[in-house]
């Protein structure tokens, strides 16, 4: 039983237009949500975090949207550009189980030039 | 300050051997958290060691195991390998007071 899915695994978008990535979540209980960029034959690298005490945090291109009530994550990306090309990984932290995260299967994010 | 480092970064085994594999965390990070992400399962946790006591273990049978040093370096251990212990193994860094974690490059493991 998937506890967070990335529905769409892959996004193409426009240079310069807006990327918009979702992640859903089944338990109320996670209380830390990140974001995770990953080339291949890399590590993810970190983008984006937001508590569950918020519903917003900006981070120079990257937003970072919380609905706790619809248990919905999403990541927003203005403008794009193609070096933003990458598996865009939403991550969730259980709380009380601080360094423990559960990763959605991500999704392909292509920009065009 | 350096990143998240991880040696070897390719490995090759055949079925039935044993691997170790290594993680140094960011200078001043006390706790290692160690993933495997395969095509099919995508990310999954495997365990996480702090202060080189192991405060977390994810679903994963007793095959793998690791620990930490006091300078914080862990190492991961799978013992009798099979076909689907291919993948990439990664591990993560973070400071105890702290929820981001920092990952490395990762340990591309192929087990034929």
């Amino acid at each position: 039983d998937q506890q967070v899915k990335q529905n769409s695994p892959s996004l193409s978008v426009q240079e310069g237009r807006i990327s918009i990535l979702n992640c859903d979540y089944t338990n109320s209980m996670f209380d830390y949500f990140l974001w995770y960029k990953k080339y291949p034959a890399e590590g993810p690298t970190f983008l984006i975090s937001i508590s569950s005490i918020k519903d917003k945090n900006e981070d120079g291109r990257f937003t970072v949207f919380l609905n706790k009530s619809a248990k919905h994550l999403s990541l927003h990306i203005v403008p794009s550009q193609p070096g933003d090309s990458a598996v865009y990984f939403c991550a969730v932290r259980l709380s009380g189980s601080a360094r423990q995260l559960t990763f959605g299967s991500g999704t392909q994010l292509t920009v065009l030039p | 300050k350096a990143g998240v480092t991880q040696t070897p970064r390719y490995l090759i085994k055949t079925r039935g051997q044993q691997v170790t594999l290594s993680c140094s965390p960011i200078s001043g990070h006390r706790s290692v958290s160690w993933y495997q992400q395969t095509p099919g399962q995508g990310l999954q946790f495997l365990f996480e060691y702090f202060s080189e006591t192991q405060r977390n273990k994810g679903n994963f049978p007793g095959r793998f195991s690791g620990r930490q040093f006091s300078n914080s370096r862990s190492e991961m251990n799978v013992s009798t390998l099979e076909l689907g212990d291919s993948a990439l193994y990664l591990c993560a860094s973070n400071r105890g007071s702290t929820d981001t974690q920092y990952f490395g490059p990762g340990t591309r493991l192929t087990v034929l």
